[in-house]
């Protein structure tokens, strides 16, 4: 049972140019709407999050925007540099508690 | 201070051997959780304690797999009479409250 739908697989972007990841969930019982970078070998970090009353929040080169009455979240990484080259993963935490669902990753290639 | 730590970092088992993966959380985060991570895939959910609360165990795959937290320490994830299919990296994170702390994983190679 998949709650949150992320796309697309893999993503292969130039040196500059923005890369940008969807994802769509389908239990309204989210607060909280985390993505995580994970590079081989290494176990996934905290890149940026948001809460479901802000449309939008923006931390340096990367922004979520959220769209609720849609279910959907997307994040857009800015002048996207070969060193961004990772696997990110969308994910939803439950209301009210602190299981986290997440999403099954894109594997994002910056080309210099 | 120290993040989270898991061993062993690799782990190459024999088919129907038990193993025991190790988990050492940040220090005072009430949340820990495991998850598997088979390769080139996500992250699934496996089981997450919170406090002195009842585990949350709905992710288990089968009762192969067990797992324990002594208080808001350390944690072990159990896995009896181990297949191939159990091939993957197993994932420990800790939490406070949103943000989750990933360990680096063990690998499990099942042969």
């Amino acid at each position: 049972q998949q709650q949150v739908k992320q796309s697309p697989q893999s993503l292969i972007v130039q040196k500059g140019g923005i890369s940008i990841i969807n994802c769509a969930y389908e239990n309204t019982a989210f607060d909280y709407f985390p993505w995580y970078q994970q590079f081989p070998g290494k176990g996934p970090a905290l890149l940026i999050a948001i809460r479901p009353d802000v449309s939008e929040k923006k931390e340096g080169r990367f922004t979520i925007s959220f769209n609720k009455s849609a279910k959907q979240f997307s994040l857009h990484i800015m002048d996207s540099q070969p060193g961004d080259s990772a696997t990110y993963f969308c994910a939803a935490r439950s209301t009210g508690g602190f299981k986290t669902i997440f999403g099954a990753g894109t594997r994002l290639f910056v080309k210099a | 201070g120290a993040g989270v730590s898991q061993s062993p970092s690799n782990k190459v088992t024999e088919k129907g051997k038990d193993v025991e993966l190790r988990c050492d959380p940040i220090s005072g985060h009430t949340a820990l959780y495991w998850y598997r991570q088979r390769l080139g895939q996500g992250l699934e959910f496996l089981i997450y304690f919170q406090g002195n609360s009842a585990p949350d165990k709905s992710g288990l795959p089968s009762d192969r797999f067990s797992a324990e937290r002594t208080g808001e320490s350390v944690s072990t994830l159990t896995i009896q009479r181990t297949q191939q299919e159990d091939s993957a990296v197993y994932l420990c994170a800790s939490s406070s409250f949103y943000e989750q702390y990933f360990g680096p994983g063990t690998r499990l190679t099942v042969t």
